[in-house]
């Protein structure tokens, strides 16, 4: 398994508080991604990075910051939680897309639940 | 804009065969791939397909038509631990995969 973590794995936060999660890796992989999971949705996309201090919106951005300033550490910023953030969030790594080495792995997920 | 489609849910016998279908539309094609996920835990990768054709591993197979924007997954000797959720994604034009909602898949014995 790749190594990958995710922290907290669990949280209960209310409603205007900001919330940040981590992701951290020991792969030395170059892409590093934050997904959402929501019942009756695929996962989406929130923002992914391709190296130190490079990163880019995905699908579902709004709401959300990222930093990226050390390869193995990537978090997740909510400046002011809603309850629509409610969800299972998954941070994943890949070597380099579009280099035959396509394949995300994935950290175990976070489970927030925003009151 | 781009679309994955996948059965919500499905039912299979212990030891028996079990298709899952996947349909995309997407804006470019670089690879599709099935990712398999236990409840509360996350996806783990089980196939890759870029070209068209069967490539097998196991028990399980994962075909794919690139002209019909089409793939399937076959497990096949169906175990009771390979209950979970089948998820399909394809790699579009930049590298970005695009999600199936995925395919519950239920064993019974």
């Amino acid at each position: 398994d790749a190594g990958i973590t995710q922290s907290p794995r669990h949280k209960v936060t209310e409603t205007g508080t900001p919330v940040t999660l981590r992701c951290h890796q020991t792969e030395n992989h170059r892409y590093m991604y934050w997904y959402r999971q929501d019942p009756g949705h695929g996962l989406r996309l929130i923002h992914y990075s391709y190296g130190v201090k490079d990163t880019d919106k995905g699908e579902v951005s709004d709401g959300y910051s990222v930093s990226r300033s050390k390869t193995e550490d990537f978090l997740l910023t909510l400046e002011s939680a809603t309850s629509s953030q409610t969800s299972v969030y998954f941070c994943a790594i890949s070597e380099s897309p579009g280099q035959g080495t396509d394949t995300q792995y994935f950290g175990p997920g976070t489970r927030l639940t925003v009151l | 804009g781009q679309n994955i489609d996948q059965p919500t849910e499905m039912t299979a016998t212990e030891g028996a065969i079990v298709q899952i279908n996947c349909t995309y539309q997407t804006s470019g094609f670089n690879g599709l791939f099935w990712y398999q996920q236990h409840a509360g835990e996350a996806p783990t990768f089980l196939s890759y397909n870029v070209l068209d054709g069967l490539e097998e591993k196991g028990r399980f197979s994962s075909f794919l038509s690139r002209s019909k924007g089409y793939s399937y997954l076959l497990l096949k000797e169906l175990q009771m631990k390979d209950s979970a959720s089948y998820l399909c994604a394809v790699s579009d034009s930049n590298y970005q995969l695009i999600w199936g909602a995925g395919t519950k898949l239920i064993i019974k014995p």
